[in-house]
């Protein structure tokens, strides 16, 4: 699976977007672009995931360029409740469900 | 309520003092996954399960057993702890490889 690359922590405006890099630039063509978030240290949350068109649900959006080497998850009105580390993973769809979890990005909403 | 259980959420034992830690899902999903959540070193999939008595070693098996019995459940066994698997520990199912995985509340291990 692909390595990624996220930044180790961003601070956002509660009531602001909250616009989270991840870069995947060794991914492959048939690997997925997933996102989920831990609250301190609770069980990883699903957010969403993408092969190449952008994404939307009631979370968030993900946008992945052109050439699919970087991503930005979009949480577009941050919450209090949105501090957590955000994982960006990398993997193909089938076979064993392993996700390799790094180190993330500590997103920090200031009321 | 779509869910994924774990018991005990604590636990502090001793080495060498087997122990087993459960998970079930009600999702009626096909995959179940260990991990081990350490500071610094993210989360680490231990065993998984793609179907009932089909399992295979993730990335840290070393000193785990589990079994898949039934489609439901997935208990992760410490034969003979030691203090090196201290950890919190989280079970997690998916109706298939690619598809989002539900997460545990965790299990957090003292071996002292």
């Amino acid at each position: 699976d692909a390595k990624t690359t996220q930044p180790p922590s961003m601070d956002c405006a509660e009531g602001r977007a909250a616009n989270l890099p991840c870069n995947h630039s060794t991914i492959s063509g048939n690997e997925y672009v997933y996102w989920y978030r831990q609250i301190h240290s609770q069980g990883p949350q699903y957010i969403i995931h993408g092969l190449k068109n952008n994404e939307t649900n009631e979370m968030a959006s993900l946008i992945i360029t052109e050439d699919r080497k970087s991503s930005t998850l979009i949480l577009p009105h941050a919450t209090l409740r949105d501090t957590a580390v955000y994982y960006c993973i990398v993997r193909v769809w089938t076979g064993a469900n392993n996700l390799f979890f790094g180190t993330g990005t500590r997103l920090t909403v200031i009321p | 309520e779509a869910q994924v259980t774990q018991n005990p959420r604590y636990l502090i034992t001793v080495t060498g003092k087997k122990l087993t830690v459960t998970c079930s899902q009600n999702m009626n999903h096909e995959y179940m996954s260990w991990y081990r959540q350490d500071p610094g070193l993210g989360l680490r999939q231990i065993y998984y399960s793609m179907n009932v008595e089909v399992t295979d070693k993730g990335d840290v098996p070393e000193g785990y057993k589990v079994s898949r019995k039934e489609k439901r459940n997935f208990p992760l066994i410490l034969e003979s702890p030691s203090p090196n698997q201290t950890s919190l520990y989280f079970c997690a199912s998916s109706f298939e490889g690619g598809t989002e995985q539900y997460f545990g509340p965790g299990t957090r291990l003292t071996v002292t």
